[in-house]
């Protein structure tokens, strides 16, 4: 079975910073990955994903992750956080269902970023 | 845009109620998800449906049961309620096979 590990529960950066979230997955195959993002009493919005191809995966609001299979990692980077981005970050890896959907996604346990001005 | 509505933003209800929760999708998907989302837990499948009148069991169903009678709707209905369902419950959808979709979430909680 999948499994995602953050092992950041809070982080705290100040505005301007560079960021960088770390995710670690374990799944048998190919991964499929994903980065999602919650803002407090929100549902989740996608920020980029990594299906195949290129392993450095650009996404929307500055932010970008490299895949590297040998370390199973998927970290989430942005060279300038803004304070708007503070919010709870999701790594998630996804695995077949039904046969052809990647819908069964399994998350990490969540890290929370704050920002200071 | 996708859009996943969740009918009930903030629900109380009294242990061993039955509870409904209503989701709605407008994208045509196929699959449709029920997670449940607690503090330092993240995010965990209830049930999932690739197909109308399908449905699959998810990493954590017991005491829920979910209908998908339309393409467009996946329902997850609480039996009996009990204190430790208290949550935030999250509907989402996708088509195949692509990304997922959330709604906004449901906070139920269980007195």
């Amino acid at each position: 079975a999948q499994s995602v590990t953050q092992p950041d529960i809070h982080i705290t950066v100040s505005e301007g910073a560079s960021l960088e979230l770390r995710c670690n997955y374990s799944y048998g195959a190919t991964p499929y990955l994903f980065w999602y993002v919650q803002s407090p009493g929100q549902g989740l919005q996608l920020l980029l994903k990594y299906f195949s191809g290129d392993t450095l995966v650009q996404g929307i609001k500055g932010f970008e992750a490299e895949f590297k299979r040998s370390q199973s990692s998927f970290n989430l980077r942005k060279p300038s956080v803004h304070w708007s981005d503070a919010a709870e970050y999701f790594c998630a890896v996804g695995a077949r269902v039904g046969g052809t959907s990647y819908g069964k996604l399994t998350f990490g346990q969540g890290t929370i970023l704050t920002v200071h001005p | 845009d996708v859009k996943v509505t969740q009918s009930s933003r903030y629900l109380v209800k009294r242990t061993g109620e039955k509870v409904f929760l209503e989701c709605v999708q407008d994208m045509d998907h196929e699959n449709m998800f029920w997670y449940r989302q607690d503090p330092g837990l993240g995010l965990r499948l209830i049930y999932f449906s690739y197909d109308v009148k399908m449905k699959e069991k998810g990493d954590i169903p017991e005491g829920y049961s979910v209908s998908r009678e339309k393409k467009e709707r996946f329902s997850l209905i609480l039996e009996s309620a009990s204190t430790n369902q208290t949550s935030m419950y999250l509907c989402a959808s996708s088509p195949l096979p692509s990304t997922i979709y959330f709604g906004e979430g449901s906070w139920l909680t269980v007195v």
